[in-house]
């Protein structure tokens, strides 16, 4: 079955420092799509990349995508307490019909 | 403001009560979609529309249904609710272009007892 791997489950970085999160596919991907979740909140919707080799970024956050379409990471720059959350990896090999990673859980220490 | 809304944000209610949660969208997006998300499981999508009269199912439809007459609306439909449909459920649109942004709704939290 189709199942997406998101690494590291959880994290936590103090302020200012740089960090990776990523997101791992067994097979060629549709569409790789990245959101941002507060617990218990709506998800916000960050980015999605489609074309391989693809690269996007808003502001101090910035997602690609590799050459296969398999493998996306999330690069965060001078994290900041704001970056604080959940963030979550989706992914369709068929549009439209969506999967997501477990997520992983980030703290940002002042 | 462009926005997704679900009603009811919160509900309790019995096994077997037919329930309807409805979702609506006020920025002519031809694509909706319905998720649950449960502790330890994650986000799991339940079904997707991509345009009027055309559903799908994702990966969890299982004792839910759906129905899309219109373009804005986009409702979740138990017809015979159960305890393990306990969860928070998330309704989601967008448009066509699969680069644009997509829209989730604040959440229903839905307790079955």
């Amino acid at each position: 079955s189709q199942e997406l791997e998101q690494s590291p489950q959880s994290l936590i970085v103090q302020e200012g420092k740089n960090l990776t999160i990523n997101c791992t596919s067994s097979k060629t991907l549709y569409g790789l799509y990245w959101y941002k979740q507060k617990y218990g909140e709506g998800l916000i919707f960050l980015m999605m990349l489609q074309k391989g080799g693809e690269e996007k970024s808003h502001e101090k956050i910035t997602a690609k995508l590799d050459e296969k379409k398999q493998q996306s990471s999330l690069h965060i720059t001078a994290s900041q307490p704001s970056h604080a959350g959940i963030y979550l990896c989706g992914a369709d090999w068929k549009p439209g019909k969506l999967i997501f990673g477990q997520g992983t859980t980030l703290q940002v220490k002042p | 403001e462009a926005q997704v809304t679900q009603n009811p944000r919160y509900l309790i209610t019995v096994t077997g009560k037919k329930l309807t949660v409805t979702c609506s969208q006020n920025m002519n997006h031809e694509y909706m979609s319905w998720y649950r998300q449960d502790p330890g499981l994650g986000l799991r999508q339940i079904y997707y529309s991509m345009n009027v009269e055309v559903t799908d199912k994702g990966d969890v439809p299982e004792g839910y249904k759906v129905s899309r007459k219109e373009k804005r609306n986009f409702p979740l439909i138990l017809e015979s609710p159960s305890p393990n449909q306990t969860s928070l459920y998330f309704c989601a649109s967008s448009s066509a272009s699969s680069t644009d942004t997509q829209y989730f709704g604040p959440g229903t939290r839905l307790t079955v007892l």
